[in-house]
C-alpha cells in the first residue's frame, strides 16, 4: 500500500448503529486529519492529530469520536448519527502543520 | 474571517484550449497555498504547493502563481485534454497552523 488508504470506501448505517472509519498513511508523516465533504459545501476540517495528540477539534458533535493510536493510523468512531451526517469523509496526512497535505480516497457515508 | 473563494464555479472548454482557474484569499499573510484535483466521488490529488516566498510553481502542463499583495492565485492549464475534467480546489494555510482553508472548487469540463 502507498499513500493514504481508507476503509471502508462505502458505508450505509442506520441512526442507531455504531461503526468506525479507518485511515492509514504510509508516508511517514506526523500529522493526520479528518475532513467532511458535503454536497455544495467546502471541505470542513473536523479533527487534527499531531504525533498522536489531538491539536484541533473544529466544534464537531460528540457523536463523532476520533482515535489516533499511532502516527500512522487514525479512526473515526460513529454512533447515533443523523441523516445530515451523510457525506464523504476524507482522511489526510502531512509531515508537519503547514506542510503539503495528502488525501485518501474517502469513505462515502450514508445515514438512513 | 479567513476565506478562500474560487470563481467560476463551473467552466466548460473545448479540448486543446489553454485555461486559467482563479482563487482568491482574504489574508495577505498567507503561509502557503495548495491546488488539488478531485474526480467525482474520489479523494483529493495534490497538484502543486506554492510557498509564500514563491511566485509560481510548475508541473507538466500546470502552472500555479501566487500574488500575495492582491490575494490571488491562478492555476494555468495548457493544452487542455478531456482527462483534465475534474473539480479543482485551492486551499490556503493562513498561518503556520494545521488548518487548511478550502475554496468551493471550480468544476472543469473539457469537451472532446
Amino acid at each position: 500500500e502507498t499513500g493514504v488508504t481508507q476503509t471502508p470506501r462505502h458505508l450505509v448505517m442506520g441512526m442507531t448503529n455504531k461503526k468506525s472509519l479507518k485511515c492509514e498513511q504510509h508516508l511517514g508523516h506526523n500529522a493526520m486529519y479528518w475532513y467532511k465533504q458535503s454536497a455544495k459545501k467546502p471541505l470542513e476540517l473536523m479533527f487534527v492529530y499531531n504525533f498522536k495528540e489531538q491539536t484541533e477539534n473544529n466544534s464537531v458533535p460528540s457523536r463523532f469520536s476520533p482515535e489516533c493510536p499511532n502516527s500512522s493510523h487514525l479512526f473515526l468512531h460513529l454512533h447515533t448519527l443523523q441523516p445530515e451526517d451523510s457525506a464523504l469523509y476524507l482522511c489526510a496526512s502531512s509531515q508537519e502543520g503547514p506542510d503539503e497535505q495528502f488525501f485518501g480516497p474517502g469513505t462515502r457515508l450514508t445515514v438512513l | 474571517k479567513q476565506e478562500v473563494t474560487q470563481i467560476p464555479a463551473a467552466l466548460s472548454v473545448p479540448e486543446g484550449e489553454n485555461l486559467v482557474l482563479n482563487c482568491s484569499f482574504t489574508d495577505s499573510a498567507i503561509y502557503n497555498l495548495q491546488w488539488f484535483r478531485q474526480d467525482p466521488g474520489k479523494g483529493l490529488t495534490s497538484l502543486l504547493l506554492i510557498q509564500s516566498s514563491q511566485r509560481e510553481q510548475t508541473s507538466g502542463r500546470l502552472n500555479a502563481s501566487l500574488d500575495k499583495s492582491s490575494g490571488r492565485s491562478t492555476l494555468y492549464i495548457a493544452a487542455s485534454q478531456p482527462g483534465d475534467s475534474a473539480t479543482y480546489l485551492c486551499a490556503a494555510h493562513m498561518d503556520s497552523s494545521y488548518k487548511l482553508i478550502f475554496g468551493s472548487g471550480t468544476r472543469l469540463l473539457v469537451r472532446p
